[in-house]
């Protein structure tokens, strides 16, 4: 079984970039693919991006592309996103989720608590 | 993009009761590639059924997906207190994976 602990709430201004962190457990980083998904009252769920370790390939929705940015450490097996150039209605809990690397399945088994991320002036 | 419409919107019942969740798309979903989430308050969601029909590790057999091409159904077959909740549809046959609207079990 895999666990995922995401980091804490963040308040932004607008502009600004926010880092939110997945911390994996159960399997190692590059056992995994790794996806970042985003729910908010007014879109409902939107994925982001996914990587996957198997082909060291990152793809990207076509509303991010450019303004996010995936690393990941594995000697901590972490995963970041960073969003940048954030707007109002980048207000969102933002998750990260997990799926096996190689299945190169764009679904999401195992999910972490979410990360609230509210961006106010 | 594929669009899922899910209905209906809430779904009022008790427990005990059957309930039937369905979910439309757009266009027909590769290889039945069709996931269905199960989400409370407060909580992330919990990843239910996968290749429309396949239940995934610890989801009660009370938990049925059915469905092909377009049109994919949720099934329910006795509702738990634990079951009142939001369910979401997911495909993840094309790119860029995409979500329902979600469908409210609630309390009648």
């Amino acid at each position: 079984q895999v666990q995922v602990v995401q980091s804490g709430a963040e308040v932004k201004k607008p502009g600004a970039s926010v880092k939110v962190s997945c911390k994996v457990s159960g399997y190692t980083l590059n056992e995994l693919s790794i996806h970042w998904v985003r729910q908010s009252p007014g879109k409902g769920l939107e994925w982001i991006l996914t990587f996957d370790p198997a082909d060291d390939e990152t793809i990207y929705a076509q509303n991010f592309q450019g303004r996010v940015t995936r690393t990941d450490d594995t000697s901590t097996d972490t995963a970041y996103m960073e969003l940048s150039g954030l707007r109002s209605d980048d207000s969102a809990i933002y998750y990260c989720a997990t799926g096996y690397s190689g299945d190169y399945y764009l679904r999401f088994d195992f999910w972490g608590q979410g990360t609230r991320v509210t961006v106010s002036s | 993009e594929i669009v899922l419409t899910q209905s209906p919107g809430t779904l009022s019942l008790s427990p005990g009761e059957r309930a039937t969740l369905s979910c439309k798309a757009s266009q027909s979903v590769n290889s039945n590639y069709l996931a269905w989430y199960q989400q409370k308050p407060g909580q992330a969601p919990r990843f239910l059924i996968f290749h429309a029909s396949y239940r995934t590790t610890g989801i009660p057999d009370r938990f049925s997906g059915s469905g092909s091409g377009t049109d994919f159904t949720l099934t329910i077959s006795r509702l738990e207190p634990e079951d009142f909740a939001v369910y979401y549809c997911q495909q993840y046959g094309d790119s860029p994976p995409t979500f329902g609207g979600g469908t409210k079990v609630e309390f009648k």
